[in-house]
């Protein structure tokens, strides 16, 4: 079974901060996604790494993926109250299964 | 381009009652997955349907079935609801072209509470 530990589970910070969260795993994934959850929403994807240190950048929001692709972070510079929400990552299985990591609840006050 | 819904947004049953939840798939798109999020985790995959046949299915018992229509709209049925049942059921629907799968696109979910 394909395990995806998020890290923190909660943050809190001040709007400017930075922040740097986690997705870990000890399988090695074909590619990592990154949602974003709203309150009342379904999740809506961020971005998808496929290749093994590969860094891709949205706007603020900077994902990479490990180089042995068992795990990837999501920085996100100068946070925003517009950041506030859910960051799951996941990642494909069987079938197009995905498999989703509990989620990083992100709160970010003005 | 119409985006993935769900109805209803919320219901309320009991245990041992029978729910079904309804999901109409984006324009273009021919596969339909559920999901269960349960209050504080991550969504977990129930099944998908393709050409209307179940094909994959997660770690729910078969109290779990669904149906997937021509349209390609699909519906999750849960039988003997139990207390545990009470989440987030979210419907994600897909293209997949020659066993190629496209990104899937989440509609905004169904909130079930079992009494």
């Amino acid at each position: 079974t394909q395990l995806l530990e998020q890290s923190p589970q909660f943050l809190s910070i001040q709007e400017g901060e930075n922040l740097t969260v986690y997705c870990n795993s000890s399988s090695v994934f074909s590619s990592l996604q990154w949602y974003r959850q709203e309150p009342g929403e379904g999740p809506v994807l961020l971005v998808t790494v496929v290749t093994g240190g590969e860094v891709k950048k949205l706007k603020r929001l900077t994902f990479q993926f490990g180089d042995a692709r068992k795990d990837s972070s999501l920085h996100i510079t100068a946070a925003q109250p517009g950041d506030t929400g859910l960051y799951l990552c996941a990642g494909p299985g069987a079938n197009s299964k995905l498999t989703f990591g509990k989620g990083i609840t992100l709160s970010v006050r003005p | 381009e119409t985006g993935v819904t769900q109805s209803p947004t919320h219901l309320i049953k009991t245990r041992g009652q029978q729910v079904t939840l309804r999901c109409s798939s984006q324009s273009g798109h021919n596969t339909v997955s559920w999901y269960q999020q349960a209050l504080g985790q991550g969504p977990q995959f129930i099944f998908q349907y393709y050409r209307e046949e179940e094909n994959g299915r997660g770690n729910f018992p078969p109290r779990f079935s669904g149906l997937q229509f021509p349209n390609y709209s699909s519906e999750l049925n849960v039988n003997a609801l139990e207390l545990d049942d009470s989440a987030l059921y979210l419907c994600a629907s897909s293209l997949v072209i020659g066993g190629r799968s496209y990104e899937q696109f989440f509609g905004p979910g169904t909130r079930l509470t079992v009494l």
